[in-house]
């Protein structure tokens, strides 16, 4: 199974608040939980990646945190910006046979008001 | 998406028609991948080439094939499209074993 649920569909924060976005998974095969950012008509790109045996990882104004025996994790931006405005979808990987996979869940479209 | 190019930006299709989708890469990663994105349902893979040489299914195939042309190129293909293959396709790159994924700028298609 390499469903990944991500929760909620849309966010709406006001400038400075915390936007927080939840991930679920099944598969504990998984290796890597990466979270992808999407503006409008681009492609999605990297934001920030944790390992499973790392509770927690900061960057900047974007957290991670894990907990491995929920099979949870989440994103959390710290005073949100009009330009963090994009969708969001956090990402699983597999490995086998020589090859990676990511299965990414459905996505948060966060709106950052000001 | 600098490293990632992908023809053509654009296309409207008639259910049946064929067309291929080209993505070519100039960062000379191991790994591509072909994704398509529909409003609501994440982004889920079509198809993958783990190396040049190598390709596999990924979770939604029906439909599609693909062709690993050279370590740069690697194409999409819809032989017979209908209307369900509406969606925006995105080619990926990315190094081996790594997690993080290079995505090009997307190939919006439209079938009627």
């Amino acid at each position: 199974q390499q469903q990944v649920k991500q929760s909620p569909q849309s966010l709406i924060v006001q400038k400075g608040g915390i936007s927080i976005i939840n991930c679920a998974y099944e598969n504990t095969a998984f290796d890597y939980f990466p979270w992808y950012q999407q503006f409008p008509g681009k492609g999605p790109a990297l934001l920030i990646a944790i390992r499973p045996d790392v509770s927690e990882k900061k960057e900047g104004r974007f957290t991670i945190s894990f907990n491995k025996s929920a099979k949870q994790f989440s994103l959390h931006i710290m005073d949100s910006q009009p330009g963090d405005s994009a969708t969001y979808f956090c990402a699983a990987r597999i490995s086998g046979a020589g090859s990676y996979q990511l299965t990414f869940g459905k996505g948060t479209k966060l709106s950052v008001i000001p | 998406n600098a490293g990632v190019t992908q023809t053509p930006k654009f296309q409207v299709l008639k259910t049946g028609q064929s067309m291929t989708l080209q993505c070519a890469q100039d960062m000379n990663h191991n790994s591509m991948y072909w994704y398509r994105q529909d409003p609501g349902m994440g982004l889920r893979l079509i198809y993958y080439s783990a190396s040049e040489g190598t390709t596999d299914k990924g979770e939604v195939p029906n439909g599609y094939n693909v062709s690993r042309l050279n370590k740069r190129e690697f194409s999409l293909r819809l032989e017979s499209a209908a209307p369900s293959q509406t969606s925006v396709y995105f080619c990926a790159i990315s190094p081996w074993s790594s997690y993080e994924q290079y995505f090009g700028p997307g190939t919006r298609l439209t079938v009627t």
